[in-house]
């Protein structure tokens, strides 16, 4: 199947700093990007879709100023985590699709981050 | 009350058992998905089926519209299918929408 990666795997950070976390699709042009968020023994969370070349559509409660999304191409998508916090502390994924509607989305292997 | 339900939400099985998780939804859908996440976290994509029946090696995945509910079984099972195995359906445009997942563990 395709790949998606993300970039890091784990990163720890002091607070008040930012940290940008890279989501690739390795082998299909991606035109729609997720990034979700997950909390121990929780299911994942919707944070917000992206559709290359435009801007990133925010679910309700996502501080779209804290966390930036940038769709520049059809192969990377970005999540910037502004001005981290020790709650910000998760397991974030991407996964993206290519452009038929029913194609499988493809998880990248997540990035977790700690905020010190 | 959740639009996904899964159960159960934990299951322990011994080798070689054949294992059945269960998704109820509570609306129409155009897709379900079946993803499988390990403990390191990564998520791999098992199924995604709109109608019927697919199978994959020891992975069979059903689908009843009408019933609103879906299976995933595993044959033969192994310690290495251990997992939280997690249903999620395609309510609109591409958006899933997850079960809270089951946590599967397979004993030697």
């Amino acid at each position: 199947g395709a790949v998606v990666s993300q970039h890091p795997s784990r990163v720890i950070c002091k607070s008040g700093t930012s940290v940008k976390i890279e989501c690739r699709s390795l082998d299909f042009q991606a035109t729609t990007m997720f990034w979700y968020r997950q909390f121990p023994k929780k299911s994942l969370m919707l944070m917000a879709t992206s559709n290359e070349g435009s801007k990133a559509t925010y679910e309700q409660g996502v501080e779209k100023d804290k966390f930036l999304i940038n769709h520049a191409s059809l192969t990377l998508s970005t999540l910037t985590v502004t001005s981290a916090h020790p709650e910000d502390s998760s397991f974030y994924i991407c996964s993206a699709k290519g452009r038929q509607l029913q194609e499988t989305q493809y998880f990248g292997p997540g990035t977790r981050l700690l905020v010190l | 009350k959740n639009e996904v339900e899964q159960s159960p939400q934990n299951l322990t099985a011994q080798e070689g058992e054949f294992i059945t998780i269960n998704c109820s939804y509570s609306v129409g859908i155009s897709a379900l998905h079946w993803l499988q996440q390990h403990p390191g976290g990564g998520i791999v994509s098992l199924f995604m089926l709109s109608s019927g029946k697919k199978k994959h090696g020891r992975l069979i995945a059903t689908i009843n519209i009408q019933e609103k509910h879906s299976s995933l079984h595993i044959t033969a099972s192994h310690p290495r299918d251990s997992a939280v195995y997690i249903c999620a359906v395609i309510l609109s445009g591409s958006r899933l929408t997850f079960g809270e997942g089951t946590q599967l563990t397979v004993n030697p």
